[in-house]
């Protein structure tokens, strides 16, 4: 089975612009987490949606969103950027809620 | 916010030691404890998962425990091996999402 996949791997914008961020769970898998890691911070909770429904929302500011299509595809995105936004996002996915996650290789978002 | 905590921060062993790291958690609201392993340049792959006060699980040379009254769980490798180096994670879910320590950086040296 293929693994989590995420894309792009590497990015760089600059302060103002937005970014989307896509992730292919697992086949079969129907929730997708999103976390942010920046350096000296544990993973930071973003969101995590199951069956197209955002499920739970960590605190991030609104520009922070997402959404999840039909084939469980998610994509993140972060409109307005700013500097703190570089940062490894990481992207999980589980069958169903609560259950052991696997993540992708992550996106590194640098913002200048 | 949930505060989970890894201890030590970092370590260095020597390979053949066994090594041991503590995760601290809120007992209260604890639906499961997830311990994860993370190579530099790899994603984090998960290792065990934990719900019932006093399970121990077992994957080779690495055991974990947990306590859920108290609020911690153990994660023991015995006779480390330079392949185990990596960042280990831990996570508390809460039945809504998961909270994640910052991990312990291991270090095996040959």
């Amino acid at each position: 089975k293929a693994g989590v996949t995420q894309t792009p791997r590497y990015l760089i914008k600059t302060r103002g612009q937005q970014v989307t961020l896509s992730c292919s769970p697992i086949s079969g898998h129907r929730s997708v987490s999103w976390y942010q890691q920046t350096p000296g911070q544990g993973l930071q909770f973003l969101f995590e949606y199951f069956s197209e429904t955002q499920r739970n929302k960590g605190n991030f500011p609104g520009r922070f969103s997402g959404r999840q299509f039909s084939n469980s595809r998610s994509e993140m995105n972060v409109s307005t950027l700013e500097l703190g936004d570089s940062a490894l996002y990481l992207c999980a996915s589980s069958l169903v809620l609560k259950e052991t996650q696997y993540f992708g290789p992550g996106t590194r978002l640098l913002v200048l | 916010i949930l505060n989970v905590e890894q201890s030590p921060q970092s370590l260095h062993v020597q390979e053949g030691d066994s090594t041991n790291f503590t995760c601290s958690f809120p007992s209260s609201n604890f639906y499961a404890l997830h311990w994860y392993r993370w190579e530099t340049a790899k994603s984090p792959e998960a290792l065990f998962v934990m719900t019932l006060n006093g399970d121990e699980k077992k994957k080779g040379r690495i055991s974990a425990t947990l306590n859920t009254k108290e609020g911690y769980s153990y994660l023991y490798i015995k006779g480390s091996q330079p392949e185990d180096s990596a960042t280990y994670l831990c996570a508390s879910h809460t039945g809504n999402q998961f909270y994640f320590g910052t991990g312990t950086s291991l270090t095996v040296i040959p």
